[in-house]
């Protein structure tokens, strides 16, 4: 299960603060990505980025941020905006974009009161 | 974009018998199909996947078939068994060199018991 981790576990917020979750690899992946992940909802795509400071809004970006300054990391901000940032969030690396296997992290639970 | 739809949402069989699970995408160019597997309180990890140059692809008891006309592919298990419990999530995408997005669209996946 190494190569992909995240921090923390579980994430508790007060309503209107900012809240950035981590994301590190050492598998020497170009490509992350950040889903969020809710009940009956599937996997769906937040922010992906193919190579260093470089990323691109996926489907439901609204009220995110990323950056990726580093090869092995790709971390995400759940800002303010967000309306309702209460749900499970996964960060995923592949060798490239496209036909490859994405390698995902054992998530963080996010909870906003 | 891509959308891809996935039936049916929770599935119940018995040990040893057999389960499908079905996709369809509205894509025509869309070219790679995995199938992920994601066990309860675990991350999800791939388990077979299918490019659009092939029909079908197995691996064990597992196989996947693809209907580039009807825009449908399927995940088949055989011979199940409890460990096979988990949700299952099927996906699209459209290669970067045709055009595409690079970018996976995820079904809202499959909830599969199986019965001992």
């Amino acid at each position: 299960d190494g190569g992909i981790t995240q921090s923390p576990k579980y994430l508790f917020r007060k309503e209107g603060q900012n809240v950035t979750l981590s994301c590190e690899q050492n598998l020497n992946h170009d490509a992350m990505y950040w889903y969020r992940q809710d009940p009956g909802q599937g996997l769906r795509l937040i922010y992906y980025s193919q190579i260093v400071n470089d990323f691109q809004k996926g489907d439901i970006a609204e009220g995110y941020s990323v950056s990726r300054e580093k090869k092995e990391s790709f971390p995400l901000t759940v800002t303010s905006a967000q309306k309702n940032p209460t749900a499970f969030y996964l960060c995923a690396s592949s060798i490239g974009v496209g036909e490859h296997e994405q390698y995902f992290g054992p998530g963080t639970r996010l909870t906003v009161t | 974009g891509e959308n891809v739809e996935q039936h049916p949402s929770t599935l119940s069989v018995q040990e040893g018998d057999s389960a499908v699970i079905k996709c369809t995408y509205s894509d025509s160019a869309s070219n790679y199909f995995p199938w992920y597997k994601q066990e309860l309180g675990k991350r999800p990890q791939l388990i077979i996947d299918i490019r659009s140059n092939v029909g079908e692809k197995k691996d064990q008891r597992i196989a996947v078939t693809l209907n580039k006309t009807a825009k449908h592919f399927s995940l088949h298990i055989t011979e199940t068994q409890p460990e096979d419990s988990a949700v299952y999530f099927c996906a699209a995408s459209l290669s970067p060199r045709q055009g595409g997005s690079e970018k996976l669209v995820f079904g809202k996946g499959t909830k599969l018991t199986v019965n001992p």
